[in-house]
Formats: structure tokens, sequence, C-alpha cells
């Protein structure tokens, strides 16, 4: 299957301060990525879907300004949480997509705590 | 995307089959039946999919009603490893679309 890293694997921060989180597909040429975030004890909820050098489209409820998604590539996307706050403190995993993809693979996940 | 209905938890004795079913009463003929497993922190792991025919790979089996109103996976021998939430999504294959995650099933492999 598809290679997915993220980085950092978790992170910790003081409350007001912005966090990336980098998520690269290491072999396969990703034209989406999705962000989840997940709760503790909860499922995986779709956060935004980017698409390769355009704006990404936001889930209902979700800030777009709090959450920026850069996908400049085919290989990296990043996900910053702006002036993050201790609600924020989730579980975020990036998955990449393509036009033709069957079967979709997961990044490994980034735990973010906000102090 | 047809929405599924799985049993919160269950429970399995090592080196036992574990089945765990799923209920897709609404599916679509062009859907497929995926299952993920989720191990503590860490990010989904993909097992399994199919769309009418029973599937078998080196992790699992799936098994498909005839109907395809509902399925269920098999780990023929579990092991501890394979305690984790166990997803059964249903989605249109080569469509590039999302997945959307249920609840899942808690398997817990015992002893």
């Amino acid at each position: 299957g598809a290679v997915v890293s993220q980085h950092p694997s978790w992170v910790i921060c003081k409350s007001g301060t912005s966090v990336k989180i980098e998520c690269r597909s290491l072999d396969f040429q990703a034209t989406t990525m999705f962000w989840y975030r997940q709760f503790p004890k909860q499922s995986l909820m779709l956060m935004a879907t980017s698409n390769e050098g355009s704006k990404a489209t936001y889930e209902q409820g979700v800030e777009k300004d709090k959450f920026l998604i850069n996908h400049a590539s085919l290989t990296l996307s990043t996900l910053t949480v702006t002036s993050a706050h201790p609600e924020d403190s989730s579980f975020y995993i990036c998955s990449p997509g393509g036009p033709s993809t069957d079967t979709q693979y997961f990044g490994p996940g980034t735990r973010l705590t906000v102090l | 995307d047809a929405k599924t209905t799985q049993p919160p938890s269950m429970d399995c004795a090592e080196g036992r089959a574990a089945n765990l079913p799923c209920n897709h009463s609404t599916i679509s003929g062009n859907e497929y039946v995926y299952w993920y497993r989720q191990i503590h922190s860490q990010g989904p792991q993909y097992i399994i999919h199919g769309l009418k025919n029973n599937e078998t790979n080196e992790m699992a089996s799936l098994i498909i009603t005839e109907d395809r109103k509902s399925s269920t996976l098999i780990l023929p021998h579990a092991t501890l490893r394979d305690t984790a939430v166990y997803y059964c999504i249903v989605r249109v294959a080569n469509t590039g679309n999302q997945f959307y995650f249920g609840t899942g099933t808690s398997l817990t492999v015992i002893p």
C-alpha cells in the first residue's frame, strides 16, 4: 500500500501558538489530501479536503481561518492550527487520494496537546 | 455513501476466529465494502474490501451476503495484536472520494 508519513508524531504547545503538521505521500502522487481529526474515544471526523494547487474545502463547523491547509505539491500537504486552544487538542490524521484511488491509506497521525 | 451499523464491542479468545458483523442495508450497486482497523494512537490500517464476491487476503476474509445488505470480517486466528477498533465503510470505488467513518467495533482479544 501507499506509504504516508506525518511530522511531528506528537507535539505539545502553549495556548495561542500555531502548530504546523506535515503530511507526506512517499510513493503516491496525491492530487487530493483528506485531513481528519479524532477526539478521545471518538471516531475519525473529516475536517477538510484539499486539491493540489487549489484551496481546500472545509466540512461544516470547521473554521478555515483557524485550520490552514496548504497542498502545494503532489507529495506534501500541511495543516497549520493557528492560535491553538486546549479544545484543539486532538489526533490529526491525513490521507492522500487521487481521482482513481481504489483504496485509501492513512498517515500515522499527529497527537496535538495544547496547554 | 450508505451508512453502516456495527456492534460497539466484541471479545474474542486468542487463537480463535474473530467474526465482526456489519449491516449496510442501504448499500448501492456500485458501492464497495471496506474494512479498516485502528490500533490505539495509530492511523487507520486497510484490511480488505470487496463488491459482492467473498474476498481473502493475508490479513482476513470478507464474507458478503448475496443481497449485499450485510458482511462479516473474519480474522481466522486472532492474536493480541488484533485488538483494535474495526471500521466497516461503504464507498464507491475509484472516485477519490473521502471515507466517512462510523463508530466501529472495538475488538478485544483475550489471552
